[in-house]
C-alpha cells in the first residue's frame, strides 16, 4: 500500500471551472507536505509547501489544505485555465528522513482542462 | 539563472547495452537527487549526493545502476546491461541545502527506452 495515495487518478474539467484534488497519506511523523505540478515532458515544479502545523497555503489560483489529524490534504484550483492541464503530485517529507530528506511521492492526479 | 538540465532528453537503446545519463544541477546547490518515474508510478528515489559526503545509494535497484558526482556539480547516472524494465523517465533534482523545507528543483528528465 502506497504511503501517499491520491484521488482521483484523472480528471477532466471545463475551462473556468474549479476542482479539488485529494491526497491521503500514512507517513507519520512528517515534516512537510508539498504539492507539485508536472507538465507533460517536464520535471515537477513545487506549488505549495505546508508544515505539519499549517492548515492552508495559497499560490495564486492554487490553494492547498492540510488536516494532520485525518492525514488528508487537498489542492483546490480556482477558475481553471488550459495551462493547468498537468499531473499534480502530493509529496510528503517524513520527519525521520535524516540527512537524505527522502521524499515520498504520490502517483499523481492527471488533470485535463478542456475549452 | 539556468535551472537543472539533463541530457539526453530521450535515449533509445538495445537490451544489454550500457547508458549514461547526465545531470547539471543549479549552480551552488549542494544536494543532488536521482529519481526514476515509471508509467503509473510515483517517483522512486535512486541516489542522493550531498557535498563531499558519501552518497546515499539505498534506492538503487540493482548493482547495474551507479552514479557519480564530479567536483560537487555534474552528475552521471550509469545503467549497465540495460533491461526492458529499466525503461522509464529518469529525473534529477537539486536543492540548495539540507533543510527539509528546501525545495527540490527538478530537471526535465531523460526518457529511457530499452528495446
Amino acid at each position: 500500500k502506497n504511503q501517499v495515495e491520491q484521488s482521483p487518478q484523472s480528471l477532466i474539467i471545463l475551462e473556468g471551472k474549479n476542482c479539488t484534488l485529494q491526497c491521503n497519506y500514512t507517513v507519520s511523523p512528517f515534516s512537510n507536505l508539498r504539492w507539485y505540478k508536472q507538465d507533460t515532458g517536464r520535471g515537477p515544479v513545487s506549488l505549495t509547501i505546508m508544515t505539519f502545523s499549517e492548515n492552508t497555503k495559497s499560490n495564486g489560483r492554487y490553494t492547498a489544505t492540510l488536516d494532520a489529524d485525518t492525514k488528508q490534504s487537498s489542492l483546490h484550483i480556482t477558475a481553471s485555465q488550459l495551462s493547468d492541464s498537468a499531473s499534480y503530485i502530493c509529496v510528503v517529507s517524513p520527519a525521520y528522513g535524516g540527512a537524505t530528506n527522502k521524499l515520498i511521492f504520490g502517483t499523481g492526479t492527471l488533470l485535463a482542462v478542456q475549452p | 539563472g539556468a535551472g537543472v538540465s539533463q541530457s539526453p532528453s530521450n535515449k533509445v537503446t538495445e537490451k544489454g547495452k550500457d547508458v549514461e545519463l547526465r545531470c547539471d544541477p543549479i549552480s551552488g546547490h549542494t544536494a543532488l537527487y536521482w529519481y526514476r518515474q515509471s508509467l503509473g508510478q510515483g517517483l522512486e528515489f535512486l541516489i542522493y549526493f550531498q557535498g563531499n559526503s558519501a552518497p546515499d545509494k539505498s534506492g538503487l535497484p540493482s548493482d547495474r545502476f551507479s552514479a557519480e558526482r564530479t567536483g560537487g556539480s555534474v552528475s552521471t547516472l550509469t545503467i549497465q546491461r540495460t533491461q526492458q524494465e529499466d525503461s522509464a523517465v529518469y529525473l534529477c533534482a537539486s536543492r540548495i541545502g539540507t533543510a527539509s523545507t528546501d525545495t527540490q528543483y527538478f530537471g526535465p528528465g531523460t526518457r529511457l527506452t530499452v528495446l
